[in-house]
């Protein structure tokens, strides 16, 4: 079946560490996004790519990279730089005609 | 301000009951709009999608939208305790990220 796998489910970072987190999609979609969710603040876009080798900043990107080295793949770093990166983050992705397919979410925590 | 509102709840009615959820957007360059729906701890999934003004409906859910007045809802009728989660609705112009409301919690009891 076709879908977006996001990994890992859970994620514990420490003070000051860079993770990484992984989104695939075998949908064949040329766009893909990253959402930020944090309690009682809806979906926030950190950055999204409209087509391999290419990404925009959205609204929350401070702290934040990404890279679109292959269709298939948009995978999301934390930075130190990100001061408050607990939360839930969720990576979609659009085809040409239909509505956003997303991921089951990593939830990130720092220790 | 965000260009797309949405009241947070939580709505609590009971089971059989028509629920009627509602956003507004801002930004009239929107043409798509979409309905998900978010069970605690997943990710959200596709109800509604919808192109520019007019009704659809799937079943028990019927999505509007009135873009002269920039106004989303969504109607679920013959309303589950399986139809208790967050509600999140969305709009974007082509080729841009989907804009969210804050997402309203629903909750249908016995």
């Amino acid at each position: 079946d076709g879908g977006i796998t996001q990994s890992p489910k859970y994620l514990f970072r420490k003070e000051g560490q860079n993770v990484t987190l992984s989104c695939e999609q075998n949908l064949n979609h040329d766009a893909m996004y990253w959402y930020r969710q944090d309690p009682g603040q809806g979906l926030r876009l950190i950055y999204y790519s409209q087509i391999v080798n290419d990404f925009q900043k959205g609204d929350i990107a401070e702290g934040y990279s990404v890279s679109r080295e292959k269709k298939e793949s948009f995978p999301l770093t934390v930075t130190s730089a990100q001061k408050n990166p607990t939360a839930f983050y969720l990576c979609a992705s659009k085809g040409p005609e239909a509505g956003y397919t997303f991921g089951s979410g990593t939830r990130l925590t720092v220790v | 301000q965000k260009e797309v509102e949405q009241d947070p709840g939580p709505l609590s009615v009971p089971e059989g009951a028509i629920v009627s959820l509602n956003c507004t957007y801002s930004n009239s360059a929107f043409q798509y709009f979409m309905w998900y729906r978010q069970y605690s701890r997943k990710g959200p999934e596709l109800l509604m999608y919808t192109y520019s003004s007019g009704n659809k409906e799937d079943g028990r859910f019927t999505a509007q939208v009135d873009k002269s007045s920039k106004y989303i809802s969504l109607f679920i009728r013959d309303s589950q305790p399986s139809d208790s989660a967050t509600y999140l609705c969305g709009g974007s112009n082509s080729g841009y990220a989907l804009n969210f409301g804050k997402g309203t919690s629903l909750l249908v009891t016995p």
